[in-house]
């Protein structure tokens, strides 16, 4: 069958480094995507993963190992802002993309 | 502004009605989704179209229909509306079907 798995919360304290992280079991695979979405709000998009390793975008980081099927999403120098849910996504070989249930991240002063 | 856009925003509605939430986007994307989204759940496709006048199911089709008549537009119909349908549902679209999508403000349903 097909499962991402993410854990359902963490706290973290503001300035500080938080890493989300996420398994996956497609059926084929072509690609991971993470996304943010605040309380009430749509998902928006941060990263895309084919290829192993890292992708860095601002303080946001992205890391991907097809082998192991993992990924995790890295947020630096963390701000109140960035209190919100992290959904890890996998795209199968339909180009269908599988969904976690999300981790929703809490940022404390 | 480039967008996708979704009506109504929030709607409360009586089980056994029909009703249908609209969809539209004006960036020219061919491919578009229903998502419905529950609490500790992932979101879970409903129905998509790759391209204007093809449709195809989801994960979770059963009580839903849609229509892709031209680019711009994706209602999502429910026949006869039952409470375990009561969720938020979000529009999605991407340039193509394996591109990054994205989502419109979504559409907070409650059956009664």
């Amino acid at each position: 069958g097909q499962n991402i798995d993410q854990p359902t919360e963490m706290t973290a304290t503001e300035g500080a480094i938080v890493q989300i992280n996420c398994t996956y079991q497609t059926s084929g695979f072509n690609g991971l995507f993470w996304y943010q979405q605040h309380a009430g709000e749509a998902p928006t998009f941060l990263s895309y993963n084919v290829l192993d390793g890292l992708e860095e975008k601002g303080r946001f980081s992205s890391f991907l190992s097809r082998s192991k099927g993992y990924s995790y999403l890295l947020l630096k120098e963390l701000q109140m802002k960035d209190s919100a849910s992290y959904l890890c996504a996998g795209m199968d070989s339909n180009y269908q993309l599988i969904w976690g249930a999300g981790t929703k991240l809490i940022i404390k002063p | 502004i480039a967008g996708i856009t979704q009506a109504p925003t929030s709607q409360i509605l009586a089980a056994g009605r029909r009703m249908t939430l609209r969809c539209t986007q004006d960036m020219r994307h061919n491919a578009m989704y229903w998502y419905r989204q529950d609490l500790g759940l992932g979101l879970r496709l409903i129905h998509y179209s790759n391209t204007a006048g093809t449709t195809g199911k989801g994960e979770v089709p059963d009580g839903y229909s849609v229509s892709r008549a031209n680019t711009d537009d994706f209602p999502l119909t429910l026949a006869s509306a039952v409470p375990s349908q009561t969720s938020v549902y979000f529009c999605a679209t991407s340039k193509g079907a394996p591109d990054t999508q994205y989502f419109g403000p979504g559409t907070r349903l409650t059956v009664l």
